[in-house]
């Protein structure tokens, strides 16, 4: 799986938009880009993910550059419920067997300011 | 049900003990995961069944045993563990892709985790 780098961490206030930037230089065609969330002492929690559109659902929206080596994950309308570590993972889809990874980089930390 | 269930939610064991922790899904996903996760680190992966078979194992020590008896339940036997094996272990599950499944969601669900503490 490709490498990702993320800032350690951000700061955003309650009510605007959060924007997490994504590195992911090393992509491969076939790789999408994951984001997960994981709150404090709570398990991972899946975000959104695509391959080379943006994606939008409930939770938050995800674009990807045209090249494919970054991605900004947004959070229209953070609240402080959003503060949490972000994680921004690449993987190719999991058709199982020795592709079936899911690691983890060292994430953003992204508190949410009252 | 989307929920991944993990027992129990802590536990305090010595090095000469054997412990097993437990995890459960219905929602008919193929693979599951194991982590462990020290404070203030990422998840590390330990290891993944695909169709219950053992898929990856990544060079974890052997004092952790991992089992999948059924599609939906996945142990991790523990025996001998050393006081640096403390940590949050979680578990995961996914659907695992066909061939045309480019939109399958395939994103894995996460138990709350296992908090381990070895005395």
């Amino acid at each position: 799986d490709a490498k990702t780098t993320q800032p350690t961490s951000m700061d955003c206030a309650e009510g605007r938009a959060a924007n997490l930037p994504c590195n992911h230089s090393t992509i491969s065609g076939n790789e999408y880009v994951y984001w997960y969330r994981q709150i404090h002492s709570q398990g991972p929690q899946y975000i959104i993910h695509g391959l080379k559109n943006n994606e939008t659902n409930e939770m938050a929206s995800l674009i990807i550059t045209e090249d494919r080596k970054s991605s900004t994950l947004i959070l229209p309308h953070a609240t402080l419920r959003d503060t949490a570590v972000y994680y921004c993972i690449v993987r190719i889809m999991n058709y199982g067997g020795a592709t079936n990874k899911l690691i983890f980089g060292t994430g953003t930390l992204l508190a949410v300011q009252p | 049900d989307t929920e991944v269930t993990q027992t129990p939610k802590h536990l305090v064991m010595g090095m000469t003990n054997k412990k097993s922790l437990k995890c459960e899904q219905h929602m008919g996903h193929r693979a599951m995961y194991w982590y462990k996760q020290k404070a203030k680190k990422p998840p590390e992966l330990m290891f993944v069944y695909s169709y219950e078979k053992l898929s990856i194992n990544e060079s974890v020590p052997s004092r952790f045993s991992p089992e999948c008896p059924n599609s939906s339940l996945l142990n991790l036997h523990l025996h001998a563990l050393q006081p640096e094996d403390s940590a949050l272990y979680l578990c995961a599950s996914s659907q695992l892709a066909g061939a045309s499944a480019e939109r399958l969601n395939t994103e894995a669900f996460f138990g709350q985790g296992t908090r381990l503490t070895v005395v």
